[in-house]
């Protein structure tokens, strides 16, 4: 089955430099969540859209924004970057219009590396 | 606020003991959904279950059981007889049942199966 892809898997920025994480939610999902995962972390929340509109916002720094587009792709574009934003950035994308709730299937993430 | 706490922090045992992954949970919620997932060595999260608060039947999945108290607010894990490819850090989480909702994950525990 197809799953979630992410892309770059790996990404070394310098300080101050922008970054930009793609992610293709498995076909037909309406939702894609963004996590960020520090080292020896658990994943934290950083925001959500639901059919293209943002649904959610968790503590998303404001160097950061994201958007869903109309192919359901969604990119998470990060400037000024610090060496605190070094961590692993997961998508996940799930199916709430179809009944079966909100199971977040997750991508194998992007570890991003700022230098 | 929600919350959920996995006390065990690290826990190593020998090959084909069994384990139990503790999880305690705080909503305000009536109707949530709680969730357990896998972080292997390899870094991606993999879905392994989601329970609706109205629904306590516990369920197995062959050597993997999961017991779901309301009443204690506990969502446990049992790995039956375990394999060294079980070891791996084990997230539980918690989501609202309304809309596009964030996951809220515990503190993860390491799990090292020794052979």
């Amino acid at each position: 089955a197809a799953g979630v892809i992410q892309s770059p898997r790996h990404l070394i920025k310098e300080k101050r430099e922008t970054a930009t994480l793609k992610c293709y939610p498995i076909p037909r999902h309406d939702t894609v969540y963004w996590y960020q995962q520090g080292p020896g972390q658990d994943p934290q929340f950083l925001i959500s859209f639901y059919e293209k509109m943002q649904s959610d916002k968790g503590s998303i720094p404001d160097r950061f924004s994201a958007q869903q587009f109309s192919d359901y792709h969604s990119e998470l574009n990060m400037s000024s970057l610090e060496l605190g934003d070094s961590a692993l950035y997961f998508c996940a994308s799930s199916l709430l219009s179809g009944g079966t709730g909100d199971t977040q299937y997750f991508g194998p993430g992007t570890r991003l590396t700022v230098l | 606020a929600q919350k959920v706490t996995q006390a065990q922090t690290e826990i190593s045992v020998v090959e084909k003991e069994d384990v139990t992954l503790d999880c305690v949970y705080e909503t305000r919620d009536t109707t949530y959904y709680l969730f357990w997932y896998k972080q292997p060595p390899s870094g991606e999260l993999v879905f392994l279950i989601r329970r609706n608060s109205f629904d306590e039947q516990n369920e197995i999945s062959g050597r993997y059981s999961w017991n779901f108290q309301k009443s204690t607010s506990s969502f446990n894990f049992t790995i039956t007889a375990s394999q060294v490819v079980d070891s791996a850090v084990y997230f539980c989480a918690l989501s609202e049942s309304q809309g596009a909702q964030k996951l809220v994950f515990g503190q993860g525990t390491r799990l090292t199966i020794n052979p």
